[in-house]
């Protein structure tokens, strides 16, 4: 069966340290990959998106996200962590020709001042 | 442009009751998917719509219907609600699933409780 798997339920981080979130695959072919942020009570929102090319990818709010063929793994990154960025984080995967968006089960950032 | 606009945006029905959800895509979406978001279970497919067809269906019993009309908007159904029922569900509007990878626009949800 196809998922997607977000490791940690929680990550803590203080303000102004850096942020990574993990996420790993296991999807057929070659799958294109999301980051989304959830706050409350809201929608889940865009942070941004691998197709194919560069391993590194930039999105909102000054996210980043490293794409690892070999290790299946997407992880999501920030250098410097902002209060305002403690919310839900969810990872997805698209199989290519695919209509099913497969999400993981989020995981929640708490940013310390 | 107007993002996806879920409606209501709250509802609280009594167990054995049916319920109808109506999402409005952002203009010129054409697929539409459904979403069930509860503490346990994380995020769920319900189903995926493109031009009025059901192109992919999830794991749910066929109590959970839904449907999409000629311009796009899309409504999900609950029959016979239980109250395992109660949960966040988000509806999420793209050019084309697929396509791409194009990525999905949610709406901010409509929180069902069932009583």
């Amino acid at each position: 069966a196809q998922s997607v798997a977000q490791p940690e339920d929680q990550v803590n981080v203080a303000e102004g340290n850096p942020l990574t979130v993990k996420c790993t695959y296991s999807v057929s072919g070659n799958p294109y990959l999301f980051w989304y942020v959830q706050y409350p009570n809201r929608g889940l929102q865009f942070l941004l998106k691998y197709i194919t090319g560069d391993n590194l990818v930039k999105g909102s709010y000054g996210f980043e996200a490293e794409f690892n063929k070999s290790q299946t793994s997407f992880h999501l990154k920030k250098p410097s962590a902002l209060v305002s960025d403690s919310a839900l984080y969810f990872c997805a995967a698209l199989n290519t020709g695919g209509f099913k968006t497969i999400f993981g089960a989020g995981t929640r950032l708490f940013v310390k001042a | 442009k107007a993002g996806v606009t879920q409606t209501p945006r709250y509802l609280i029905k009594t167990r054995g009751q049916q319920v109808t959800l109506s999402c409005s895509p952002i203009s010129g979406h054409r697929s539409v998917s459904w979403y069930q978001q509860t503490p346990g279970q994380g995020l769920q497919f319900l189903f995926e719509y493109f031009s009025e067809t059901q192109r992919n269906k999830g794991n749910f019993p066929g109590r959970f219907s839904g449907r999409q009309f000629s311009n796009s908007r899309s409504e999900m159904n609950v029959s016979t609600l239980e109250l395992g029922d109660s949960a966040l569900y988000l509806c999420a509007s793209s050019l084309a699933v697929g396509r791409r990878g194009t990525e999905a626009f949610f709406g901010q949800g409509t929180r069902l409780t069932v009583v």
